[in-house]
């Protein structure tokens, strides 16, 4: 595998379910990031780990969870969502937190019924 | 904060003829700006990037962006559109000072055969 990968690439679930999304980075870099992208708005930053510390939430509701157990996985875990939580949520790293470029994952679709 | 705008929403050129998608960025100081493009269900792939030096910048797929400082803008231009460029273009502006990449709302571009 190569790049940033993310599993699963969709996922449908109820407002009662727990699920995890997975993001996975082979490059080496040691900052990974959390966007959320829904229909006709601007990528939405969530969460920014560096060196598997979180340094920063832009105010996001505390039914996602972020983990980031080492610089090279980031999970995002799910509960309690509602519908207008579907979206293509994105995964991306860099070499180190700050302005360098990102490269990104092909993302999860999620659909909240 | 920085922040960028594409004007643009959506653009349709002719297979083969020339294009131009804009991009006005607001940040006080040089920015680092960028170019991805996401085709339907994929990730965001970087076209290229401007940090400094040359205001000209060659990206992957024959793109090209000049960096503008009197207009705040990083224009993206291609000589010659193929089918395969259709997909939407996110223009984005990173500061050193922080961590947060700003995207623009993105430029859907349909190529007519």
């Amino acid at each position: 595998e190569t790049g940033v990968t993310q599993t699963p690439r969709h996922l449908v679930m109820g407002m009662t379910n727990k699920k995890s999304l997975k993001c996975e980075q082979h490059l080496g870099h040691n900052a990974m990031y959390w966007y959320k992208q829904s229909a006709k708005k601007p990528l939405e930053l969530m969460f920014v780990y560096s060196l598997e510390e979180r340094v920063e939430n832009n105010s996001v509701p505390s039914r996602f969870s972020p983990e980031c157990p080492n610089s090279s996985h980031l999970f995002l875990h799910l509960h309690t969502l509602q519908p207008e939580d579907s979206a293509l949520y994105l995964c991306a790293s860099s070499v180190i937190q700050g302005a360098g470029e990102q490269y990104f994952g092909p993302g999860t679709r999620l659909t909240v019924t | 904060a920085q922040s960028v705008t594409q004007p643009d929403i959506h653009i349709t050129v002719s297979e083969g003829a020339s294009l131009e998608l804009r991009c006005n960025y607001s940040y006080g100081a040089t920015p680092y700006l960028f170019w991805y493009v996401q085709s339907p269900g994929q990730g965001l792939q970087l076209l290229l990037k401007y940090f400094s030096g040359d205001t000209l910048v060659q990206g992957i797929k024959g793109f090209e962006a000049e960096f503008k400082r009197s207009q705040s803008s990083f224009n993206l231009r291609k000589p010659s559109v193929h089918w395969s460029d259709a997909a939407e273009y996110f223009c984005a502006v990173g500061a050193d000072n922080n961590n947060d990449m700003r995207f623009g709302a993105g430029t859907r571009l349909t190529v007519k055969p």
